[in-house]
C-alpha cells in the first residue's frame, strides 16, 4: 500500500540553526516525490519536488531535500532557519502521470525560537 | 492564472442542512482533486477526477457525500446531511497530465458544523 510517515508531529528549532525534516514512503513503483508548506490558514504551497535524475533537489526558500530509495527516504533539510520558516511541513509521494493521485503523509509543524 | 479557486472560504452551518463547496481548477488541468484536513487524521484524500471522470472516490467517509464535475473548469463536493464530524478545511487541487508536474492547492473551504 502506499503511505508516507513523517516521524515527527512537531519540532521547535531556534533561528539560525539548521533543520532535517523526515520522510519516509512505501511506493510500489517509482515514486515521485514532494515536500509542500502551509502556514496557518493557507492552502498548501509546493516547496520542492522530485522526478528523477539528481537525488538532491533544491526548491524555493533555501530548501532542499535528498532523495534516498536504498532508506525510502525524502528528508527536507535548511542550513539556517529563519522565523518566517514556522509553518507546517507535508511530504506527498504519487507516481504521476496516469497515476494522478498525491498520498500524504499527517505533517510536521516546525516552531522557531528566536 | 488565477490559480485553483475554492469557494466559499468559510462555511458555518447547522447540523442536517445541505453543504456544497466549489473549485474552479486551473483551466488546462485534466486532474482535480477534493482533500479534507482535520487535526486528527491529517489531509485525507477524497476523491479525484481525470478529464472530468470520477476516478477513485474511495476516500470519500460516507453516502453522505458526494463530487461531480460536470465540466472541465468547475466541480462541486456536497455533503447532505451535513454532522458535526465534518466539520474541517476541505481543499481542491488541481494539476495537468504530463509527468514532472505538483498538484496546485486552493486555499481551501472552512467547514464548520454546529
Amino acid at each position: 500500500a502506499q503511505s508516507v510517515t513523517q516521524p515527527d508531529i512537531h519540532i521547535t528549532v531556534s533561528e539560525g540553526a539548521s533543520l532535517e525534516l523526515r520522510c519516509n514512503y512505501s511506493y510500489g513503483a517509482t515514486p515521485y516525490l514532494f515536500w509542500y508548506v502551509q502556514s496557518p490558514g493557507q492552502g498548501l504551497q509546493l516547496l520542492l519536488k522530485y522526478f528523477s535524475g539528481d537525488t538532491l533537489v533544491q526548491g524555493i526558500k533555501g530548501f532542499e531535500a535528498e532523495f534516498k530509495r536504498s532508506q525510502s527516504s525524502f528528508n527536507l533539510r535548511k542550513p539556517s532557519v529563519h522565523w518566517s520558516d514556522a509553518a507546517e511541513y507535508f511530504c506527498a509521494v504519487g507516481g504521476g502521470g496516469s497515476q494522478g493521485n498525491l498520498i500524504f503523509g499527517k505533517g510536521t509543524k516546525l516552531s522557531v525560537k528566536p | 492564472d488565477a490559480g485553483v479557486i475554492q469557494s466559499p472560504r468559510h462555511e458555518v452551518t447547522e447540523m442536517g442542512q445541505e453543504v456544497t463547496l466549489r473549485c474552479k481548477p486551473i483551466s488546462g488541468h485534466d486532474y482535480l482533486f477534493w482533500y479534507r484536513q482535520t487535526m486528527m487524521r491529517g489531509l485525507e484524500l477524497l476523491i479525484y477526477f481525470n478529464n472530468n471522470v470520477p476516478i477513485d472516490d474511495s476516500g470519500m467517509p460516507e453516502d453522505r457525500f458526494s463530487a461531480k464535475m460536470p465540466n472541465a473548469s468547475f466541480s462541486t463536493l456536497k455533503i447532505q446531511p451535513s454532522e458535526p464530524r465534518d466539520s474541517a478545511v476541505y481543499f481542491c487541487a488541481s494539476r495537468p497530465l504530463r509527468l514532472n508536474t505538483e498538484a496546485f492547492f486552493g486555499q481551501g473551504t472552512r467547514l464548520t458544523v454546529v
